[in-house]
């Protein structure tokens, strides 16, 4: 069956710090492919998606490219916040099964100042 | 803006008791997932519908039931509540157009005595 990984951490970084948080996957076919974002006491929002290999998604910063040859979507940002303190969710729905969503454990984040 | 709302932030029930927890959402979408959140092990799925009256079991299924008599609602049930069941519940909508992402409510947190 199909299946997301990434690291559970917690990942520290300190602000201005560049994020990495890899995803790899497996799945038949052309899956699409999202990173969610949970805040404190919130449920899950999407932050970006990629429907096809190459495709980069990007939002407040953070990018992910889609790779078909390493099966992966890796999460990055050029300089976090104390604001993206936050769990991260690599996850994904196979090519035309939008109803069986696969997530990852979750990554947490803590930047601190 | 798309929104799924969730009855209840925070709950406290006793073991054995019936439990309801309901969520709505306006965004007329055909599909609605309820997961359960615990650390460690990620978002994990109990059931989701795809229509009024359907429902599909998911992978942990046992000790809960759903219900989705109109479109906008669905609510899961706790037969008989069990301290094993304290958790994060997540509810989740979907269209049924390809390469959408679920949007989620805030979260009910509950906890059985």
């Amino acid at each position: 069956g199909d299946s997301v990984t990434q690291m559970e951490g917690p990942v520290t970084l300190s602000e201005e710090a560049f994020l990495t948080i890899n995803c790899t996957y497996t799945a038949t076919g052309y899956p699409s492919l999202f990173w969610y974002v949970q805040y404190p006491g919130e449920g899950l929002q999407l932050l970006l998606k990629a429907t096809k290999a190459d495709d980069k998604g990007s939002n407040k910063g953070f990018e992910a490219t889609y790779r078909k040859e390493t099966t992966s979507f890796h999460l990055e940002k050029g300089s976090v916040q104390v604001s993206d303190s936050a769990v991260y969710f690599c996850a994904l729905t196979p090519y035309g099964g939008y109803q069986k969503v696969t997530f990852g454990i979750g990554t947490k984040l803590q930047v601190i100042p | 803006d798309v929104k799924v709302t969730q009855s209840s932030r925070y709950l406290v029930k006793r073991t054995g008791e019936k439990v309801f927890l309901e969520c709505v959402q306006d965004m007329d979408h055909e599909n609605m997932f309820w997961y359960r959140q615990d650390p460690g092990l990620g978002l994990r799925l109990i059931y989701f519908s795809y229509d009024v009256k359907m429902k599909e079991k998911g992978d942990i299924p046992e000790g809960y039931s759903v219900s989705r008599e109109k479109k906008e609602r669905f609510s899961l049930i706790l037969e008989s509540a069990s301290t094993n069941q304290t958790s994060m519940y997540l509810c989740a909508s979907i269209s049924g157009l390809q390469n959408q992402p679920q949007h989620f409510g805030d979260g009910t947190r509950l906890s059985i005595l």
